[in-house]
């Protein structure tokens, strides 16, 4: 077991260009977070999945976020026409259930230009 | 409404000396409440959670913290820092399986 592993580490895109990070979480967890994460802040909750179900999203994520986990294991996070607020950092945990704390990646730093 | 304040933004301590960072929060259930840390460009690592029972919770790293209903807080400490301890830590709340409310941090820088 690796952890969680997100891709890519970093990318760098124009503005309006869509961009797609990818997550693939601890084998056996079956719950899937996306968070943000803004220069000085602490992570912002974004949306959650349960096997490959989303159960909830923030009103942090506008109509331009899209995110699925098609098969209940890896995940994807899609940002369409890109703006410069949407710099930071993406962070993916998981958890297995009802076992308590998440395991978090490295995280995707997003710079919009 | 759930929140979590840490109201110290940078602490600097010596190498050696002990530390505590504070942590309150505001949440409408039983809280759990976590503490990560954070390395420049790196993810968050799981320091020590806190569920129920004993209200002294030891965690990785030879830290440690208090659960205080009473005054709604959460604080970390350690005996005695070590150079490597400086990064960036986050107080969390949450319900299990559910999301996580984040403070803004404390940044902790060690002087030699």
């Amino acid at each position: 077991d690796t952890g969680v592993s997100q891709n890519p580490r970093h990318k760098i895109t124009k503005r309006g260009q869509n961009v797609t990070f990818r997550c693939d979480p601890i084998s056996e967890h079956n719950r899937l977070y996306w968070y943000r994460q803004t220069l000085g802040q602490g992570p912002e909750f974004l949306t959650y999945f349960q096997n490959e179900a989303q159960l909830e999203k923030s009103r942090l994520l506008s109509d331009r976020f899209s995110a699925e986990r098609p098969k209940g294991s890896f995940s994807t996070l899609e940002i369409q026409r890109t703006e410069q607020g949407d710099s930071a950092m993406y962070l993916c945990a998981s958890s297995q259930g009802s076992n308590y704390g998440y395991t978090f990646g490295s995280g995707t730093r997003l710079t919009v230009v | 409404a759930q929140s979590v304040t840490q109201p110290d933004i940078h602490i600097t301590v010596s190498e050696g000396a002990s530390l505590e960072l504070r942590c309150n929060y505001s949440y409408g259930a039983t809280p759990y409440l976590f503490w990560y840390v954070q390395s420049p460009g790196q993810g968050l690592q799981l320091l020590l959670k806190y569920f129920s029972g004993d209200t002294l919770v030891q965690g990785i790293k030879g830290f440690e913290a208090e659960f205080k209903r009473s005054q709604s807080s959460f604080n970390l400490r350690k005996p005695s820092v070590h150079w490597s301890d400086a990064a960036e830590y986050f107080c969390a709340v949450g319900a299990p399986g559910n999301q996580f409310y984040f403070g803004t941090g404390t940044s902790l820088t060690v002087i030699p």
